[in-house]
């Protein structure tokens, strides 16, 4: 699998319901990203989690992340109709100089009200 | 909250024209990066700068890129001499860069849709 691959490449849920996506990776990393992306928008930043931590919460969202098995899960909890929206991982690999974050194909999450 | 913007939104060029995309970082980051990604494709990292000069470029990012910070405010891509295959949407992006680089989320703007005819 390439650098940053998300699974399912597409979710539909029931509003209030949890959405749970995963991000595998293949390299070392020094953290783990995770961006929203409306239709035709930006690319909004949720969280990024560090390589020595294991789990991070911000709000509804809750992400884990296993160095051992170089994966990572966003969790979105009580979902809303506003969180449609396609979800990208995003790694960090460990170099010098800048950080060049490398994609993943990302989840099409829908929210059904 | 500050933002980075780009502009234009959208931009339609004649295949092997010149066309330049411009952003505006955050105000107090230093480090400026432009990725890419090709409709229904990846976003793609092209290119980081930082104390005005390149970092780090990819393989797409050949001598028909340049990057430009022409100003303590804007941040430039050009593409020299456009190709069919440069259609995607372009997005500009910065970080901080206070202490280490590393770990700090990167900040993007909407985009600008280059569309080649």
């Amino acid at each position: 699998s390439q650098q940053g691959e998300e699974d399912p490449q597409a979710l539909s849920i029931q509003e209030g319901e949890n959405a749970t996506m995963n991000c595998s990776y293949k390299t070392s990393i020094n953290n783990l990203q995770w961006y929203r992306q409306n239709s035709g928008r930006g690319l909004v930043h949720l969280i990024l989690i560090r390589s020595n931590e294991r789990e991070k919460h911000s709000g509804r969202l809750r992400v884990t992340l296993d160095t051992s098995k170089k994966s990572s899960s966003l969790l979105i909890t009580a979902s809303r109709a506003a969180d449609t929206a396609s979800y990208f991982c995003a790694t960090s690999q460990i170099d010098f100089g800048n950080e060049k974050l490398t994609f993943g194909t990302g989840t099409r999450l829908t929210i059904i009200p | 909250e500050p933002e980075v913007t780009q502009t234009p939104s959208h931009q339609v060029t004649q295949m092997g024209q010149e066309v330049i995309l411009r952003c505006v970082p955050i105000s107090n980051h230093l480090y400026f990066y432009w990725y890419r990604q090709i409709l229904g494709q990846k976003v793609e990292f092209l290119v980081s700068f930082y104390n005005n000069e390149i970092s780090e470029k990819s393989e797409i990012f050949d001598d028909q890129f340049s990057v430009e910070r022409p100003d303590g405010s804007n941040f430039t891509l050009k593409i020299r001499s456009t190709k069919l295959e440069d259609s995607a949407m372009y997005f500009c992006a910065s970080s901080p860069g206070q202490g280490l680089v590393y770990n700090q989320p990167q900040h993007f703007g909407d985009g600008t849709r280059l569309s080649i005819l």
